[in-house]
C-alpha cells in the first residue's frame, strides 16, 4: 500500500513569507507525528496528534509554529513569518495505533530553506 | 530527560567487513529502543526494535542489535557489509516512561561503504 507522502518536496521561502506543509499518513493510521531535522543532526520531534487531538505540542519551537489534523487524517504545518533558522527538512510519520512502541513510518520530508 | 548517544559520526568499513554502530541511551528505566536507517532524499526506514523479551534483534538487511542493560547500550552489527548498506543510520528511544509517544533519535551516524 501506499506510505506516508508529503509535498510539497522542496520550498523555498523568503524570510518573513508564510508557508504550509501537507502530510497525508497511511490509511486508517490513528498518529501522526512532525519532526524537523536540521543538517546533519537527528530529527527533533515537534507534535503529535491521535486522530483530530493534537496531544503534544511540546516540541514546537515558538508560536510562529502552527499544526491541524481537522478530519484526522490529512495535517498541515504552518511557520508564519518565517526565520532563517527554520530552514531544515520536515518530517512527517504516522503510525497504526500510537502505541509506545508502535513502528513510526516516515515519509520523504519536505525541505524548506529560507532566504 | 532522555538522550541518546551514538559514538562516531562517519564510519567507514570495506565491503565484507563487520559493521558496529554504536549506540547509548541514558535512562535508568529501559525504554523502547530502535534503529532507522535514512538513503539520500529519503525518509526514515526502520531497521529493528526492541520492546521486551529476547535482547538479541533482528531486523531488515541482515542487521542485528543487542539491547545490555548493564551497558545501557544498543549497539547495532551486520557481519558483512555491503555497497548499499551506505546511508545514515539513527538509533531512537520512545521514552515511555515520561508517558510521550515521540521518538527521541541520536545524531545519527553516516556508514561509509568502501569497495
Amino acid at each position: 500500500g501506499a506510505g506516508v507522502s508529503q509535498s510539497p518536496r522542496y520550498k523555498v521561502a523568503k524570510r518573513g513569507q508564510d508557508v504550509a506543509l501537507r502530510c497525508d499518513p497511511i490509511s486508517g493510521h490513528v498518529s501522526l507525528f512532525w519532526y524537523q531535522q536540521a543538517l546533519g543532526q537527528g530529527p527533533e520531534f515537534l507534535t503529535y496528534f491521535q486522530n483530530e487531538a493534537q496531544l503534544d505540542k511540546s516540541g514546537l519551537p515558538s508560536d510562529r509554529f502552527f499544526a491541524e489534523r481537522p478530519e484526522g487524517s490529512v495535517s498541515t504545518l504552518k511557520i508564519q513569518r518565517t526565520q532563517q533558522e527554520d530552514s531544515a527538512v520536515y518530517l512527517c510519520a504516522s503510525s497504526f495505533a500510537g502505541g509506545f512502541s508502535d513502528t513510526q513510518y516516515f515519509g520523504p520530508g519536505t525541505r524548506l530553506t529560507v532566504l | 530527560a532522555q538522550s541518546v548517544t551514538q559514538l562516531g559520526s562517519h564510519v567507514s568499513v570495506s565491503e565484507g567487513a563487520l559493521v558496529l554502530l554504536r549506540c547509548n541511551y541514558s535512562s535508568s528505566v529501559p525504554p523502547y529502543l530502535f534503529w532507522y536507517v535514512q538513503y539520500p532524499n529519503q525518509g526514515l526506514q526502520l531497521l529493528l526494535k526492541y520492546t521486551t523479551g529476547a535482547t538479541l534483534v533482528k531486523g531488515i538487511n541482515g542487521f542485528e542489535a543487542e539491547f545490555k542493560k548493564s551497558e545501557t547500550s544498543f549497539h547495532l552489527t551486520k557481519p558483512s557489509a555491503h555497497m548499499s548498506d551506505a546511508a545514515e543510520y539513527f538509533c531512537a528511544v520512545s521514552p515511555w516512561m515520561d508517558s510521550s509517544y515521540k521518538l527521541i533519535f541520536g545524531s545519527g551516524t553516516r556508514l561509509l561503504v568502501r569497495p
